[in-house]
């Protein structure tokens, strides 16, 4: 069964620096996500991608996230000054398209800034 | 503003019986999506069950079923014959805006007892 996966599982890193978090989504599907969950609280969507473009954002996804489709597979979430308080499990997620198709999540991959 | 809320952080149930998992949610949306998640511990995603708002029965797969009251806007998860496998985090989810942004609850410890 075609599922998402996600590198790396876990990515430990120094505040400020960058960090590209990996995502390989279902291969027909068409639209793509990012969550994040810090430990212990919900999951909060950061931002939804379809034909190439964002399609929604939330207020947590500042500028200093993006998000890119370089190729037909991977989909990566970019951090370009890690701060604390991005520590999380980031997952990704993907959706083949039409009301009411679920998403399915990959496995996440958990963030630490020291 | 929309949201999700999922009011029980706890629950146990004895194996073998039927546990409901309240979830309530607030949108001016007319078409909107309901999706339940377990989270076991091991963290990943896990989806359950879908129900769309326009849908007139409620949403069953296997021993998951989705009480969904639209007057009330609640859409409640219902386990029935839990078993030990069942113990994990249960969060409630809404899509809208043509599922491109998604809303979760604040979710529900669920722990079977044998």
């Amino acid at each position: 069964e075609p599922e998402v996966t996600q590198t790396p599982s876990h990515q430990v890193t120094q505040m400020g620096q960058e960090v590209i978090l990996r995502c390989v989504p279902i291969s027909n599907h068409l639209y793509f996500y990012w969550y994040r969950q810090i430990l212990g609280q919900k999951v909060e969507f950061l931002v939804s991608f379809y034909n190439n473009e964002i399609s929604e954002k939330s207020e947590i996804f500042d500028d200093q996230f993006s998000v890119e489709r370089p190729d037909g597979s991977n989909f990566t979430l970019k951090i370009r000054s890690t701060k604390l308080e991005d520590s999380a499990m980031y997952f990704c997620a993907s959706r083949r398209g039409g009301v009411g198709d679920t998403q399915y999540f990959g496995p996440g991959t958990r963030l630490t800034v020291l | 503003a929309q949201k999700i809320t999922q009011t029980q952080p706890g629950m146990f149930v004895q194996e073998k019986e039927a546990v409901t998992l309240d979830c309530t949610y607030d949108t001016s949306d007319p078409s909107y999506g309901l999706f339940w998640y377990k989270q076991p511990s091991s963290g990943e995603m896990i989806f359950l069950i879908y129900q769309g708002s326009y849908d007139q029965q409620n949403a069953t797969e296997g021993r998951y079923s989705l009480n969904f009251q639209k007057a009330r806007k609640s859409a409640n998860l219902v386990i029935s014959a839990s078993q030990l496998g069942d113990s994990a985090m249960y969060f409630c989810a809404m899509g809208r805006d043509n599922f491109n942004k998604f809303y979760f609850g604040s979710g529900t410890k669920l722990n079977v007892k044998p």
